[in-house]
């Protein structure tokens, strides 16, 4: 069975310094991963995927996530946090369903603040 | 391009009342569809899905029910609304066919129901 761990429920992190927040990951097969962002009273957004290929994904708002498969690892960075990457993160892989058919398997999600 | 309308964005019912929330989707076709409950701000729980009109499958047992009467269109229901269906509910959309698996959620904005 499919599962996502994000081991920490929250992350702080003070403006302009790099920032890591981790995801592990069990999966058959080969792992499709996701990262989403949700901003209070909001839906998820889609910030990047890896599906193959290189390990280190760039996607939204200058986040990227390196895929580690020893590590069953796909942690997201960045550089340099802004105030306005406070949010909810959600890691998400991707799991055959059966009949052709995928759904995403969430972690708990982790809040990040980021401290002006 | 694609959007996802959802409606109402919040809702106070009370116990025993029905239920009935909207989610349609414009700028693409025969989406697969999706009800997610978000409880307490954190973990995502997949309610529903559909890959075609008519074609509903249930993750959880529960007092809710879902249809698609139309391609673009996801209702979710309920004859009698409980407390514990209090929650933030996601509806969301993704590409159908061979590259499904690949294929991010895109979410609406959120339904908050509150049953008092």
């Amino acid at each position: 069975a499919q599962s996502v761990a994000q081991p920490e429920d929250q992350v702080n992190v003070a403006e302009g310094n790099p920032l890591t927040v981790k995801c592990t990951y069990s999966v058959s097969g080969n792992p499709y991963l996701f990262w989403y962002v949700q901003y209070p009273n909001r839906g998820l957004q889609f910030l990047l995927k890896y599906i193959t290929g290189d390990n280190l994904v760039k996607g939204s708002y200058g986040f990227e996530a390196e895929f580690n498969k020893s590590q069953t690892s796909f942690h997201l960075k960045k550089p340099s946090a802004l105030v306005s990457d406070s949010a909810l993160y959600f890691c998400a892989v991707s799991y055959n369903s059966g009949a052709g058919s995928y759904q995403l398997t969430f972690g708990k999600g982790t809040k990040l603040s980021v401290i002006p | 391009s694609q959007t996802i309308h959802q409606w109402p964005a919040t809702l106070v019912q009370p116990v025993g009342s029905p239920l009935s929330l909207e989610c349609t989707v414009e700028g693409t076709s025969n989406p697969n569809l999706y009800w997610y409950r978000q409880a307490a701000g954190r973990g995502l729980q997949l309610l529903f899905y559909s890959v075609g009109i008519g074609q509903i499958s249930s993750e959880v047992p529960q007092n809710l029910s879902a249809s698609r009467p139309q391609d673009r269109q996801f209702i979710l229901s309920s004859k009698k609304l409980l407390l514990s269906d209090s929650g933030f509910y996601l509806c969301a959309w993704s590409n159908r066919g061979s590259s499904s698996y690949n294929s991010p959620l895109h979410f609406g904005n959120g339904t908050r129901l509150t049953v008092t």
